[in-house]
């Protein structure tokens, strides 16, 4: 079992939909980031949320860390096929180790 | 902002040689250093924690005589492959941690032949 558990793992949508994917976890983080990843690409870096209950908006990309630290949320307003790409949680404990959950591969279709 | 510079981006080797992969901090120093392995259509695996100096910690199911990790200065790490086999053929990403936080290399696409 991962340490972090990532849903959607794939997720289709037409454009203009909204979409959430869901990262959770029994172990508490000291900070939670969300990259994207293009094929053949290290991850990029979208957000990092330390503080419990924190909301970030980059555009229409909206993320949530929840209050005890232990899960996250990723919101996409009126998704675009620039949007489609493989999206990454990953946490990192006391001990700085980052790992990664399963990752939500998505689709946008014009 | 932060670079993590990793080479080679791509290599292949034939089965049962040695691929040495490099990852070097750029712009900052870093504290330290780890190592992924990314099968097609999955996510990162840790693979490996290193901290200058000292030696690595291995993810459990990792060969540490397979997998030789070296962080000789706080600028650079380095992952060699061991007589290396078509099963570890895969991508090799590094990152790492320093005042920016989390920095990734681009990653190198090993093929063992």
């Amino acid at each position: 079992t991962q340490l972090l558990e990532q849903s959607p793992q794939f997720l289709s949508i037409q454009e203009g939909e909204n979409l959430t994917v869901y990262c959770n976890s029994s172990s508490v983080f000291s900070s939670l980031q969300w990259y994207r990843q293009e094929p053949g690409e290290g991850p990029v870096l979208l957000v990092t949320v330390v503080t419990g209950g924190e909301v970030k908006k980059l555009k229409r990309l909206t993320f949530q860390f929840g209050d005890a630290r232990k899960d996250s949320s990723l919101h996409i307003t009126a998704a675009q096929p620039g949007d489609t790409g493989l999206y990454l949680c990953a946490g990192a404990r006391n001990n700085n180790d980052m790992r990664f959950g399963a990752g939500t591969r998505l689709t946008v279709k014009p | 902002g932060a670079v993590v510079s990793q080479h080679p981006s791509r290599v292949i080797c034939k089965s049962g040689t040695s691929v040495k992969i490099e990852c070097r901090s750029l712009d900052f120093q870093a504290t330290t250093m780890f190592w992924y392995r990314q099968f097609p259509k999955q996510s990162l695996m840790l693979m490996a924690t290193s901290n200058e100096g000292s030696k690595a910690t291995y993810e459990q199911g990792v060969e540490k005589d397979k997998f030789l990790i070296n962080h000789a200065s706080l600028t650079l790490s380095t992952l060699t492959v061991t007589s290396a086999h078509p099963e570890d053929s895969s991508f090799y990403i590094c990152s790492a941690l320093g005042q920016y936080g989390y920095t990734f290399g681009s990653g190198t696409r090993l093929t063992v032949v």
